[in-house]
């Protein structure tokens, strides 16, 4: 069964601080994997796309790595501002599919 | 603004109502999808209409029905719901490929049954 597994479930940190979410998953043939952000109250939004190939890719203040030989992703935000308080969100895309596979999220609260 | 867009964005019913909830995106994709979204739980799949095509998940009750008359309008159709269907009910669209291409989100229906 295809899963996506986030940790910490919740992170608390001071602005101005960097942090690193994770995820492991177990889809099975891998595709893709997506890193969404989902403020209180909003839909997801698409941080960064990995595929196979790919083992760091960067947007602004977040850096996304994936090492498809462990099934790990990370998500390292860097200089936080409170505007990072969110959920992230890690979804994996099996080959041949297009119906992806979500994780539970991290909720990350930025404090001033 | 992600070109999808639900209403109504907040929704209180009792369990002998039947109200509707509405999607619609200017984005030119060709598959829409309905999401539930629980306190502390993954994003759960409930329907998908891609090229034509409906997908369900088999464990979504028959008391939630879509209807997708077209590319880009997206309905769900609620009826004698309990109070645990309570949630925020997400629609997406994408333009549906092999390997999966993007979601993009609308802002979310939230609704309380009582």
């Amino acid at each position: 069964k295809n899963q996506v597994e986030q940790s910490p479930q919740s992170l608390i940190i001071l602005e101005g601080k960097n942090c690193t979410l994770q995820c492991n998953y177990t889809v099975s043939p891998f595709s893709n994997l997506r890193w969404y952000k989902q403020d209180t109250g909003r839909g997801p939004v698409s941080l960064t796309i990995m595929t196979f190939s790919e083992n760091t890719k960067s947007n602004g203040r977040y850096t996304a790595t994936l090492d498809a030989d462990t099934k790990q992703s990370s998500l390292h935000i860097t200089a936080s501002q409170l505007s990072d308080s969110a959920s992230y969100i890690c979804v994996v895309v099996s080959g041949g599919s297009y119906i992806p596979t979500f994780g539970r999220g991290t909720s990350l609260i930025v404090h001033p | 603004e992600t070109g999808v867009t639900q209403t109504p964005r907040h929704l209180v019913m009792g369990m002998t109502n039947k109200k509707s909830l509405k999607c619609e995106q200017h984005l030119g994709h060709n598959a829409m999808y309905w999401y539930k979204q629980s306190a502390k739980k993954p994003l759960e799949l409930m329907f998908v209409y891609s090229l034509e095509e409906r997908v369900e998940n088999n464990s979504v009750p028959s008391r939630f029905s879509p209807e997708c008359p077209n590319s880009s309008h997206l309905f769900l159709h609620l009826h004698t719901l309990q109070p645990e269907d309570s949630a925020l009910y997400l629609c997406a669209s994408s333009q549906a490929q092999r390997d999966g291409g993007e979601l993009f989100f609308g802002e979310g229906s939230r609704l309380t049954v009582l």
